[in-house]
């Protein structure tokens, strides 16, 4: 069964930093893309970030472009999010999910989710 | 990127059928076929629904389909059942290796 637990969410004072991991079971981690997305508080998702299976290429949404750095460990089959210079708008549930359905793709589907670590950002 | 236009609310009768709409432009929901569908339940995470405009994971019933059409795409319930009641999220692709997600539509089953 396919399972990703997200962990290291907590609360952080603005311009603080933060790493979220999101460990893999159940399926090949080593063959499919990732992502990272968030929804704040009673508001809806917003994408932010995506590895390829290799680590070779990112890609990442403006708002957190320069601050926020994804990464992964295929040998420990886990996914990171390095979050710095946190706002106050940064506060939300990080989701990580796996692209899919297949190992090449990107932005067909936003196919497995985890349970969502929360972050909040407040002094 | 400027989020995707959903209706803020849906609702219908135990049943019968209601659609609910995802607007974007030429640069995103029209330039690709890449639009997914995400129902999500108070408290829990999303679940992928339809994806690639018209494709259902394994374990999604067939009353849940979607098409597209210029700029829009839509997502139909059809027989809505209690369970279908809950907050659902259109997504695209949206060029420059970027995504993005609509407002989100909460459907009531009355």
């Amino acid at each position: 069964q396919v399972h990703l637990v997200e962990s290291g969410g907590g609360v952080v004072q603005p311009g603080g930093s933060l790493r979220l991991s999101c460990a893999a079971s159940g399926f090949t981690f080593s063959t499919y893309g990732m992502h990272w997305v968030r929804q704040a508080p009673g508001q809806g998702l917003e994408w932010l970030t995506f590895i390829w299976y290799d680590g070779s290429t990112k890609f990442y949404a403006g708002s957190v472009k320069g601050r926020f750095t994804i990464s992964r460990d295929n040998s420990k089959n886990t996914l990171y999010l390095q979050m710095n210079s946190l706002r106050p708008e940064d506060t939300a549930v990080y989701y990580c999910v796996k692209a899919g359905p297949n190992w090449n793709d990107v932005w067909n589907a936003f196919d497995i989710w985890g349970q969502g670590t929360m972050v909040t950002v407040s002094s | 990127q400027s989020a995707l236009t959903q209706p803020p609310s849906a609702s219908g009768s135990p049943g019968q059928s209601v659609t609910i709409s995802c607007t974007g432009s030429s640069s995103d929901v029209g330039g690709y076929n890449y639009v997914s569908w995400y129902q999500q339940h108070p408290g829990k995470a999303p679940k992928l629904m339809i994806y690639e405009v018209n494709k259902r994971p394994s374990g999604v019933p067939d009353r849940f389909s979607g098409s597209k059409s210029g700029n829009t795409a839509s997502l139909t319930v059809s027989g809505l059942q209690a369970e279908d009641e809950g907050d659902y999220y259109c997504s695209s692709y949206a060029g420059s290796n970027k995504g993005v997600f609509g407002g989100g539509t909460k459907l009531t089953v009355l």
